[in-house]
C-alpha cells in the first residue's frame, strides 16, 4: 500500500514561534495532499486541501496566513504553524491521494503539537 | 449534502465475539465508501474500501463491509474480535469535489 509519513511526530515548542510539519508520500507521487486537525476524542476536521504547484484551498475558520501550506513537490507538503499559541496545540494528520484514480486516502502517523 | 452517520460513539464487546460497526451516509452521487481504524496516537490505516462491484468487500486484518444502497449503510464486520482491534473506527465516503466526510468515529473497547 501507499506510505505518507510525518516528521516530526512530536515538538513541543514556546507560544510565539513557527513550526513546520512535513507530510511525504515515499512511493507514490501525490498530487493532491490533504491536512487535518483532531481534537480529542474527537473525528478530523479538515484543515486545507493541498494541491502541489498551486495555492491551498483552505477551510472556512481556518486562517491561512496563520496554517501556511506549500506543496512544492510530488512527494512532499508542508504544514506551518506560524506564532504558534497554546490554543493551536492539537493532533496534526496529513494524508495523501492515491490510488488508479486517485481515490483514496493514505494517512501519515499524525503529529502532536504543544505550545507552552 | 454529503454527510456520514456512526450511531455508536463507544462499543465493547468480547474477545472473540462478533464485531459490527454501523455507518450510515448521505451522498449526491454513487459513493465510495471507506473504512479507516485510528489506534492511540497513530494515523489511520485503510481497513477496506468500496467503488463498485460486490457489495461485501474484504479488507485487511479480517474485516468486512457490506454496501447496502436501499439503507445508506456500509456497516463494518468481524467474525472473531481480537485484543489488538481496540482502537477507534471511522467510517468515509468521497471523493466529492476532492473532499472526504467522515464519521465522528465509533471506539472499540474488548474485554478478555
Amino acid at each position: 500500500g501507499a506510505v505518507v509519513s510525518q516528521h516530526p511526530s512530536r515538538v513541543i515548542c514556546k507560544s510565539g514561534t513557527s513550526v513546520k510539519i512535513e507530510c511525504r508520500s515515499l512511493d507514490f507521487q501525490a498530487t493532491t495532499m490533504f491536512w487535518y486537525r483532531q481534537f480529542p476524542k474527537k473525528s478530523l476536521m479538515l484543515m486545507a486541501t493541498s494541491n502541489e504547484g498551486s495555492k491551498a484551498t483552505y477551510e472556512q475558520g481556518v486562517e491561512k496566513d496563520k496554517f501556511l501550506i506549500n506543496h512544492a513537490s510530488l512527494t512532499l507538503s508542508t504544514l506551518t504553524v506560524t506564532s504558534a499559541h497554546p490554543e493551536d496545540s492539537s493532533f496534526y494528520i496529513c494524508s495523501a491521494l492515491a490510488g488508479a484514480g486517485a481515490d483514496t486516502q493514505y494517512f501519515g502517523p499524525g503529529t502532536r503539537l504543544t505550545v507552552l | 449534502a454529503q454527510s456520514v452517520t456512526q450511531p455508536d460513539i463507544h462499543i465493547t464487546v468480547s474477545e472473540g465475539a462478533s464485531l459490527e460497526l454501523r455507518c450510515n451516509y448521505s451522498y449526491g452521487a454513487t459513493p465510495y465508501l471507506f473504512w479507516y481504524v485510528q489506534s492511540p496516537g497513530q494515523g489511520l490505516q485503510l481497513l477496506l474500501k468500496y467503488f463498485s462491484g460486490d457489495t461485501l468487500v474484504q479488507g485487511i486484518k479480517g474485516f468486512e463491509a457490506e454496501f447496502k444502497r436501499s439503507q445508506s449503510s456500509f456497516n463494518l464486520r468481524k467474525p472473531s474480535v481480537h485484543w489488538s482491534d481496540a482502537a477507534e473506527y471511522f467510517c468515509a465516503v468521497g471523493p466529492f469535489f476532492n473532499k472526504f466526510y467522515f464519521g465522528s468515529g465509533t471506539k472499540l473497547n474488548v474485554k478478555p
